[in-house]
């Protein structure tokens, strides 16, 4: 079955760690999207790439850092520089001629630091 | 600036008792408004993709519309297994960049 699959579902932190939020998808999407969804505030955008080895900042990159070295894969890494990590972070994809047929999300990561 | 709200941000309705909810856009050149279904601890999943006002789409107790400044999510007879969180998204033109609100958070009692 097509899709996007994150792992792990659920992390913990310690203060001052890097972590790295896995994100896969055999959708065939060029497009992929990294969101993070806090109580009340929506999804916000981290950052998102519209084709391998290029990528873009969102609305609130700072202290995040991703790659996008196979068209299958976006990883999401939380750096230590990130004050308030404690969120649920969402994946998504889409087509990146087709943006306007909408994006499909993984489950989610749910990052806690402890 | 686009910009998606949604209200109310809570509802709480008895079985059976239909209801909609709002979703007010400002985006330059709409490519498509996105409404999806949440439930707790999980991804949001697709629901309906409207592209043009006067566009109506349906799918079960679930009808969504859409005007050039809105859209809205009619809930018909609902039944508790449609509690979750509804979100409103939309993509303007020239960007790869969804938009969304905060969402409505609907609560069906039995």
């Amino acid at each position: 079955d097509g899709g996007i699959t994150q792992s792990p579902k659920y992390l913990f932190r310690k203060e001052g760690q890097n972590v790295t939020l896995s994100c896969e998808q055999n959708l065939n999407h060029d497009a992929m999207y990294w969101y993070r969804q806090d109580p009340g505030q929506g999804l916000r955008l981290i950052y998102y790439s519209q084709i391998v080895n290029d990528f873009q900042k969102g609305d609130i990159a700072e202290g995040y850092s991703v790659s996008r070295e196979k068209k299958e894969s976006f990883p999401l890494t939380v750096t230590s520089a990130q004050k308030n990590p404690t969120a649920f972070y969402l994946c998504a994809s889409s087509p990146r001629q087709g943006a306007e047929l909408g994006a499909f999300f993984g489950q989610g990561t749910r990052l806690t630091v402890v | 600036e686009d910009q998606v709200t949604q209200s109310p941000e809570a509802l709480r309705l008895q079985e059976g008792e239909s209801s909609s909810l709002n979703c007010s856009y400002t985006v330059s050149g709409l490519r498509g408004l996105f409404w999806y279904r949440q439930d707790p601890g999980k991804g949001p999943e697709f629901l309906f993709t409207l592209y043009s006002a006067g566009e109506e789409k349906e799918k079960e107790r679930l009808k969504a519309t859409l005007t050039k400044k809105e859209s809205f999510l009619h809930i018909t007879a609902p039944k508790p297994e449609d509690s979750a969180t509804y979100l409103c998204a939309v993509i303007g033109s020239g960007t790869y960049k969804y938009i969304f609100g905060t969402g409505t958070r609907l609560k069906v009692l039995a």
